[in-house]
């Protein structure tokens, strides 16, 4: 099962929105509902934002939303601020009873 | 609170074996889906294996023949047996609760340490 590819970067001010992709295939991004969205600061435990493409899990600011169109998803991160900076990474189910990540993108808030 | 902590990590040499444990509490382990994830040096996240509350366990391909998860409900634990260890084993191994069948993941554990050297 090859990894779910997302830009390595993406940057942008505060108060700026900032938008990471995750391409798949239709073997797992396209052809379940089941994209979730991870934000993992260094040397912590990767943190639940988004799941189910655009659900957002209590405690999560209404500032990320996510989104899938085909074999792409999406995670928007709106209304930047200092501590979104962090690296994220998409998952899907892939069938079978597997799942796998995306790449990484390491968010930078200039 | 719900809380895993992980424990087990360290150096081990290629070939040989390591158990990692997940000490679960706020929740009953043996009624939830598992999983282990884990993280190479600088690098991303990788699915390792999920133990579904009816005791079905899956790998991913990387692993298979090699790691086995499983649970002692007694001690509410999940535990990750990893035989045959490869350098390329090397990561930080997280423990997750899953929501269900399909995911997501939630909470994470802190992740203990596997080095695979000699």
């Amino acid at each position: 099962q090859s990894a779910l590819t997302q830009p390595p970067s993406a940057s942008g001010s505060p108060g700026q929105s900032v938008t990471i992709s995750c391409t798949g295939t239709s073997s797992d991004v396209g052809g379940y509902n089941y994209v979730s969205w991870y934000q993992q600061h260094p040397g912590k435990a990767p943190k639940l934002m988004i799941y189910e493409v655009s659900k957002r899990p209590s405690g999560v600011p209404d500032r990320f939303s996510g989104s899938k169109s085909g074999n792409t998803a999406s995670l928007t991160v709106s209304g930047l601020q200092a501590e979104d900076e962090a690296d994220y990474y998409c998952s899907s189910y892939a069938g079978s009873n597997n799942f796998v990540f995306g790449t990484g993108t390491k968010v930078t808030v200039l | 609170e719900v809380q895993l902590v992980e424990s087990g990590g360290g150096l081990v040499q290629p070939g040989g074996s390591l158990r990692l444990s997940c000490a679960a509490s706020g929740f009953t382990v043996s009624s939830n889906y598992m999983s282990w994830v884990r993280q190479a040096p600088g690098k991303g996240l990788e699915w390792v294996s999920v133990i579904y509350s009816g005791g079905s366990t899956y790998y991913a391909d990387s692993v298979k023949g090699r790691f086995t998860i499983s649970r002692d409900n007694s001690k509410n634990t999940l535990y990750l047996q990893m035989n045959s260890l490869r350098a390329e084993d090397t990561a930080v191994y997280y423990c997750a609760r899953d929501w269900g069948p399909y995911g997501p993941s939630l909470p994470w554990g802190q992740g203990t340490l596997v080095t695979v050297s000699s």
